[in-house]
């Protein structure tokens, strides 16, 4: 079993691109958590989503972010027109049956530039 | 609202000395609470959660509902325990967002 798997693991973006964020979960796990953590900070959540749902996006900034988990293929976070404070690094977690452990991917480093 | 306070950002201690890493939470309901890790260039990891009741790697963490407190203890360090800490709190119904604190890098002097 391979983990919960991220990519890209760095992305560079300038101001005003789009940036996407891929995570696969591990097998098995049906549910999907994206995290940011701004430089000094802890994790602080985001979105949480099942196939094709998205359960909670209490965390997720109004404008610019979204997030799918389609019944194929990765969870994508995209951020689009991208700004500076945009620049953290952005965990994936998946668990599965409604348990609360939760698996984090190793994140992707976002620099704006 | 949840929110998991680790006061410490930083703490060193020497080889063989004991660790205390302190968490306080607030919350109101039955929580569920949760200790990862993550080692220097590896990823986050969970480390123990208060409902096994467990020792892992020699650490263990009790829940004390008075003091809303989780805090994490060695008794003897060793130098492989250097790493970022994380107090996690869940509340406890499902599958359902973790709320993290800020974080305690622990350092072991050899």
């Amino acid at each position: 079993n391979a983990g919960v798997m991220q990519n890209p693991r760095h992305l560079v973006r300038r101001r005003g691109q789009e940036a996407r964020l891929r995570c696969s979960p591990m097998k098995g796990h049906s549910h999907v958590y994206w995290y940011r953590q701004l430089p000094e900070e802890g994790l602080k959540f985001m979105v949480y989503l099942q196939k094709e749902n998205i359960i909670d996006e209490s965390g997720m900034p109004k404008e610019r972010f979204s997030a799918e988990f389609p019944k194929e293929g990765p969870s994508i976070l995209r951020i689009q027109q991208v700004v500076r404070g945009d620049s953290a690094a952005y965990f994936c977690a998946s668990s599965g049956g409604g348990v609360p452990e939760q698996y984090f991917g190793p994140g992707t480093r976002l620099t704006v530039t | 609202a949840q929110r998991v306070t680790q006061p410490e950002k930083l703490l060193s201690v020497f080889k063989g000395a004991p660790v205390e890493l302190k968490c306080n939470y607030s919350y109101s309901g039955s929580p569920e609470l949760f200790w990862y890790v993550q080692y220097s260039r590896q990823r986050l990891q969970l480390l123990l959660r208060h409902i096994s009741r467990e020792s892992i790697k020699g650490f263990t963490a009790d829940l004390n509902k008075g003091e809303t407190s989780f805090h994490l203890k060695k008794p003897f360090a060793q130098e492989e325990d250097s790493a970022m800490y994380y107090c996690a709190l869940h509340k406890g119904q499902g599958a359902q967002k973790l709320v993290f604190g800020q974080g305690t890098r622990l350092t072991i002097n050899p």
